[in-house]
């Protein structure tokens, strides 16, 4: 079946830091990727919509300077946190799909973010 | 514009019992619903779609899920839960126009043994 792999898992560090995290589909092409966001037990908030090769498509109050997403190849995109905050702290999880052949979202496993 | 609501915060079953966790949607045009299922510290897994044909869905993990119009429904089902089911699940409707899936608010399922 469609594997989608995010990484890292866990991250914690100091307020201030930056944080990258990767979402890769492994066996297919993932012409759509989405990024979502989800606080403790509530459902997932999608945060932006990124086609390969073109700039992400975010939703309304997600601050695309604060959340910066590439999709530079059909199988990777990255969400960079920019200077997390601790209210920033949360988990992160992202999706991909290959829309030409109309493909239900495949999810990676999720990171949690901290921010001390 | 699309929303499904999921009704039951949480489902209680004991094990070997049938189970029923809700979703009802609202839609312009045709739906194209989707179940999901969430362990903790974990994204979703799919566990089936409806988009046209049979009104009875048959999954992953012997879950299925009823297609009802009239009733606006798409509820999933399972005959014999187990421990292991339980999870959080959520239902979602994919717009059509942008890919985006609209989820429910999930629903915690607990299986007893």
């Amino acid at each position: 079946g469609a594997v989608v792999s995010q990484h890292p898992s866990r991250v914690i560090c100091k307020s201030g830091t930056s944080v990258k995290i990767e979402c890769r589909s492994l066996d297919f092409q993932a012409t759509t990727m989405f990024w979502y966001r989800q606080f403790p037990k509530q459902s997932l908030m999608l945060m932006a919509t990124s086609n390969e090769g073109s700039k992400a498509t975010y939703e309304q109050g997600v601050e695309k300077d604060k959340f910066l997403i590439n999709h530079a190849s059909l199988t990777l995109s990255t969400l960079t946190v920019t200077s997390a905050h601790p209210e920033d702290s949360s988990f992160y999880i992202c999706s991909a799909a290959d829309r030409s052949l109309n493909q239900p979202q495949h999810f990676g496993d999720g990171t949690r973010l901290s921010i001390l | 514009a699309q929303s499904v609501a999921q009704p039951e915060d949480q489902v209680n079953v004991a094990e070997g019992n049938p189970l029923t966790v809700k979703c009802t949607y609202s839609v312009s045009g045709n739906p194209y619903l989707f179940w999901y299922v969430q362990y903790p510290n974990r994204g979703l897994q799919f566990l089936l779609k409806y988009i046209t044909g049979d009104n009875l869905v048959k999954g992953s993990y012997g879950f299925e899920a009823e297609f009802n119009k009239s009733q606006t429904s798409f509820h999933l089902k399972k005959p014999s839960a187990l421990v292991s089911d339980s999870a959080l699940y959520f239902c979602a409707v994919r717009d059509w126009d942008t890919d985006k899936l609209i989820f429910g608010t999930g629903t915690r399922l607990q299986v007893f043994p």
